[in-house]
């Protein structure tokens, strides 16, 4: 399978605190997105970066790529409640079919 | 950003039944994109639907078990036919915002269909 996979699984912190969350993928890529899923509902795109670029801010996001660890990471600071939800990286590869491959997503708890 | 809706948003369908959904977009856009979330998993492709062509199915997915239409820029179906258990899914269609290799991709709400 070329899905990616993404660590931890699950993360559980309380709020104020900051949520890492990464990602891997097995092959190269022109894009990395980040998507937000709130129980089982639509997904919510929040970033994309680009495969020449390394980092990338959006409010309180900050995503880093490596292409050559074939990594990225989400961090969201100052985490509040409302950003309990599921987070998915997906890449889209260089066959220029555009489809994603989604990653196996990071289960993020915020407790107030 | 794409404003995409789904219908219907959930159902509730027997064995052995079809079910077809429709996914409607605001404006027009090359490439649209059928996704299967099972259970407490991530998100497959089941097939990209391009106006004008066939839709492109990826492997495990036939088009006798979910045949799909496009039958213009702002609009696809996706049929789940001859349905069992094992389909309970949610089902997400998505396009690919400002044109093909631009990236971004917007997701519409999910239809959850439970199969008894």
């Amino acid at each position: 399978s070329q899905q990616g996979e993404e660590d931890p699984q699950a993360l559980s912190i309380q709020e104020g605190e900051n949520a890492t969350m990464n990602c891997s993928y097995k092959t190269s890529i022109n894009n990395l997105q980040w998507y937000r899923q709130n129980s089982g509902r639509g997904l919510v795109h929040l970033i994309l970066i680009r495969s020449n670029e390394r980092e990338k801010h959006s409010g309180r996001l900050r995503v880093t790529l490596d292409t050559s660890k074939k990594s990225s990471s989400l961090l969201i600071t100052a985490s509040r409640a409302a950003d309990t939800a599921s987070y998915f990286c997906a890449t889209d590869g260089m066959d220029s079919s555009y489809k994603l491959i989604f990653g196996s997503g990071t289960r993020l708890l915020v407790r107030p | 950003s794409a404003v995409i809706s789904q219908k219907p948003s959930r159902d509730i369908c027997q064995r052995g039944t079809s079910l077809t959904i429709q996914c409607q977009v605001d404006s027009q856009v090359t490439m649209m994109f059928w996704y299967r979330q099972q259970p407490g998993q991530s998100l497959t492709l089941i097939a990209t639907a391009n106006q004008g062509s066939e839709a492109t199915y990826e492997s495990g997915f036939v088009i006798d078990k979910f045949p799909i239409s496009r039958p213009n820029l702002t609009f696809s179906t996706l049929t789940v036919s001859n349905m069992s258990p094992e389909d309970s899914s949610i089902y997400l269609c998505s396009v690919d915002w400002a044109g093909p290799g631009h990236g971004t991709q917007y997701f519409g709400p999910g239809t959850r269909l439970t199969v008894l």
